[in-house]
């Protein structure tokens, strides 16, 4: 069975750092590509970045790109996100989510962790 | 980059209506579409990918179509357990992803 387990969401001041992490099981971790997305209190979905199933290639959402750092452990099968000069439009639930193999949308998500912002 | 819009942005409905929510893409998305369904505390689900390919264990009653910049999302006949919110979202192999804005389908 496939499970996601996000952690490391929390209470952080604007301009503070924050890592979250992603326990991935139930799948081989390092054959996929994986995903973060969130979701801001009462909105919508929003992606915020990618990592490739090999590892080498990442994307960033234009309202995170110079500010996030994706990347993994195989080792361990997880999935990161390093979160540094974090504004109030960073609060939100984040999601870490698998990418199908062979294809490219979301087949399994996380329950999320929730990072808050403020000063 | 590609725009994705839905409409309506809310629904509301009753037990044994057909439902249809629309999803527009600001230009031709071919059919790297898929469809997720929100409920309140809860991390999306997966529905339907490809535009109208089912996702296994998803009821029958859930459909979808459309090709190009138009897409449709149809529930055949709403049941309790269908009220939350659904979000279209654009694919594609470059794995950057964008979401429309939601539709959340509410007890008339």
């Amino acid at each position: 069975e496939v499970q996601l387990l996000e952690s490391g969401g929390g209470l952080v001041q604007t301009g503070g750092s924050l890592r979250l992490s992603c326990a991935a099981s139930g799948f081989t971790f390092s054959s996929y590509a994986m995903s973060w997305v969130r979701q801001a209190p009462g909105k919508g979905l929003e992606w915020v970045s990618s990592l490739s199933s090999s590892g080498s290639s990442t994307y960033y959402a234009d309202s995170v790109k110079g500010r996030f750092t994706i990347s993994r452990d195989i080792s361990k099968n997880t999935l990161f996100l390093q979160m540094i000069s974090l504004r109030a439009e960073d609060t939100g639930i984040y999601y870490c989510a698998k990418v199908r193999y062979g294809d490219f949308f979301f087949d399994y998500w996380g329950q999320g962790t929730l990072v808050t912002v403020s000063s | 980059d590609i725009q994705m819009t839905q409409s309506p942005p809310t629904l509301s409905a009753s037990v044994g209506d057909r439902v249809t929510i629309t999803c527009r893409a600001s230009q031709s998305i071919s059919n790297w579409l898929a469809w997720y369904q929100q409920k309140p505390g809860k991390a999306p689900n997966l529905l339907i990918y490809q535009a109208s390919s089912l996702e296994s264990g998803v009821p029958s009653r859930f459909s979808g179509s459309g090709s190009g910049t138009e897409f449709t999302l149809t529930i055949s006949s709403l049941q309790p357990d269908d009220f939350a919110t659904y979000y279209c979202q654009h694919y594609n192999s470059l794995l950057i992803f964008t979401f429309g804005p939601g539709t959340k389908v509410d007890i008339k």
